[in-house]
């Protein structure tokens, strides 16, 4: 089946440590996302990428960090700077990053003690 | 900075009914404009996708309509159903497929 495959659903991890989320797409899409979900705000821009090996920042890049050396994998690092990790965190792709729908995977959430 | 407001935030109706749902955004120099489903827990769902040019789309039971000029779109669900409940969320882009999302309306269709 195609789609969107993030892992892992639920991620715990001691404040001050980095932690890297999964996501890998085979749906041929040159297009990639990382938001944001927090409870009563909207979704967030992290990171995209249009294309493999070239990223840009979102809304709210800092404290994370990204690559795409892959077309099907774009993993989002959360680092010890990130001040608030604990939050849903939801992938995306589409065929481009110009008029196409956008596909999400089921998410992962994290949780920092 | 862009905003997205989706009323109400929650609605609850009898099956069977037909219902709007109402999205504005402050800037109207939108790129697209897409509706997503959320169930409790999960991804989004991709339902409709509006571009600038367009006036409305349909799927099925759904259609959405987009009026730029004053900023706004709605989300039309016919004959609902139980199955319908969810948060419906409305995303609006400014440049490509980077999507700023509204908080969304809670949804719930009653037997």
């Amino acid at each position: 089946d195609g789609g969107i495959t993030q892992s892992p659903k639920y991620l715990f991890r001691k404040e001050g440590q980095n932690v890297t989320l999964s996501c890998e797409q085979n749906l041929n899409h040159d297009a990639m996302y990382w938001y944001r979900q927090d409870p009563g705000q909207g979704l967030r821009l992290i990171y995209y990428s249009q294309i493999v090996n070239d990223f840009q920042k979102g809304d709210i890049a800092e404290g994370y960090s990204v690559s795409r050396e892959k077309k099907e994998s774009f993993p989002l690092t959360v680092t010890s700077a990130q001040k608030n990790p604990t939050a849903f965190y939801l992938c995306a792709s589409s065929i481009n990053d110009r008029d196409s729908v956008t596909f999400f995977g089921q998410g992962t959430r994290l949780t920092v003690v | 900075k862009q905003e997205v407001t989706q009323i109400p935030a929650a609605l609850s109706v009898p099956e069977g009914e037909n219902l709007v749902l109402n999205c504005s955004f402050t800037d109207s120099a939108i790129y697209n404009l897409q509706w997503f489903r959320q169930d409790p827990g999960k991804g989004l769902t991709s339902l409709l996708l509006i571009q600038s040019s367009q006036r409305e789309q349909t799927s099925g039971r759904l259609n959405a309509s987009l009026d730029k000029s004053s900023g706004r779109s709605t989300l039309y669900i016919a004959a609902s159903q139980p199955g319908d409940s969810a948060t419906y969320l409305c995303a609006v882009s400014y440049t490509g497929n980077q999507f700023y999302f509204g908080t969304g309306t809670s949804l719930t269709v009653i037997p």
